[in-house]
Formats: C-alpha cells, sequence, structure tokens
C-alpha cells in the first residue's frame, strides 16, 4: 500500500542552526512533491514544489531536495529563527491528487 | 480579497444528526478539496471537485456527501453524524489542482 512517512520525533533546535526534515515515500511515483507549513489551529500554508525533474528547489532560507531513486525528499530551513516553529507537512502527488503526511513538529528554541 | 473561509468554525452537535460544513473560495478556483485531520493521521481526503457539478471521492469518502452547484461554493454534509467524524475539516482549494490553498478549518464534535 502506498504510504508517506516523515521525521517520527518532533525536531527541537537550536535558533540560528539548521533543521533537515525527512519524507520518505512508497509506491508512490509521484511527478512532484509540495511541502506546507501548518501552525496550531490553522491550515496548511503552501512552501514550496519540487518537479520529478528537479534535484534541488530554493526559497530563501528554505531547500528542498528529491531523490526519486531513494523515494526521499529532504526539507531544509537554514538559519533557523523562533518564527519557524511549526509542523510541517509532506504531500507528494498521488494520482493526480496530493497525499500528506503525518508532518514533523520543529521547535525553533531562542 | 476573503480568499476562502468556512463555517461555522466550531460545531458540537449529536450522533444521528445531519450536518453541513461550508467552504467558499473567492480566486474562481477550479479545483476544490475536502480534508479531515485527525491526530497521527495527517490530512485525509474527503472529496475533491474539479468544476462545478463535478466531484469524486477520496481516501475517506463514507458518510460524507459533497455538491457543487456554483464553483465557489464546496459544501460538505454529514447525513448522520458518528463519533467517529469527530475532526477538524479543511477546505482548500486550488487553480489548476497543485498548489493548494488552505481555509482556516472547522473543529467539529459529535457527541
Amino acid at each position: 500500500s502506498q504510504k508517506i512517512e516523515q521525521n517520527s520525533e518532533a525536531l527541537n533546535i537550536q535558533e540560528g542552526k539548521t533543521a533537515t526534515l525527512t519524507c520518505n515515500y512508497t509506491n508512490y511515483s509521484p511527478a512532484y512533491l509540495q511541502w506546507y507549513r501548518q501552525d496550531p489551529g490553522r491550515g496548511p500554508v503552501f512552501l514550496l514544489l519540487i518537479r520529478e525533474n528537479e534535484k534541488e528547489k530554493r526559497k530563501e532560507r528554505l531547500k528542498v531536495t528529491f531523490d526519486t531513486t531513494l523515494k526521499q525528499s529532504l526539507f531544509h530551513i537554514t538559519a533557523s529563527q523562533p518564527a519557524d516553529s511549526a509542523t510541517y507537512l509532506c504531500a507528494p502527488l498521488n494520482d493526480y491528487k496530493l497525499s500528506f503526511g503525518a508532518g514533523t513538529t520543529v521547535t525553533v528554541r531562542a | 480579497d476573503a480568499g476562502i473561509t468556512q463555517s461555522p468554525r466550531y460545531k458540537i452537535t449529536e450522533t444521528g444528526r445531519q450536518v453541513t460544513l461550508m467552504c467558499h473560495q473567492t480566486w474562481n478556483h477550479s479545483y476544490m478539496f475536502w480534508y479531515r485531520q485527525d491526530l497521527g493521521h495527517g490530512l485525509r481526503l474527503i472529496y475533491y471537485s474539479a468544476a462545478a457539478d463535478i466531484t469524486d471521492k477520496g481516501e475517506v469518502p463514507d458518510g460524507y456527501v459533497v455538491s457543487r452547484s456554483k464553483t465557489e461554493n464546496f459544501p460538505l454534509t454529514l447525513e448522520s453524524a458518528t463519533r467517529s467524524q469527530t475532526s477538524v475539516y479543511f477546505c482548500a482549494s486550488s487553480e489548476v489542482g497543485d498548489t493548494q490553498y488552505f481555509g482556516p478549518g472547522t473543529r467539529l464534535t459529535v457527541l
């Protein structure tokens, strides 16, 4: 069956450090994969989309990689700030619909 | 710019009652989606719509009904609410089906 796995543990990091989140998927061959941010009590907000023919995508302090051989995407937050504290959701395209992982909660300590 | 709105934001109902959750978007997006979010499960797709009068089932459609008579509205109805439908419901819209824009959510409790 199709499965999406994100870091099972919450991530606690010091301000200024890099947070690296993992998204592994099985039995998918997504044409693209998206990352969303969700704050408590709010709906997810789109951050980045990376296509299967792209190895890496950047947006400000965010970087996403996509390895279709490993079936894995990595999401990096560089120079992290307390305002980056949130839950981050991975969403590969599955049969022209998005499927979402359960998310990884990141807490950045000042 | 209202974007995408959901109502009500909070709802408490009893088992067996019919409940309708509303979703309205002002972007004229073709695609609209309904998800539920439960601890440990992430977002699960209930129903989606590619255009007015076109709807299709998602991963967990049982117990839910949708309609889309107008592009801007996509109501979700629980015909006979059950406790297992206690959840947070999110509506989303998308112009071409990729990047999705989410509403603020409706927290539904079924007693």
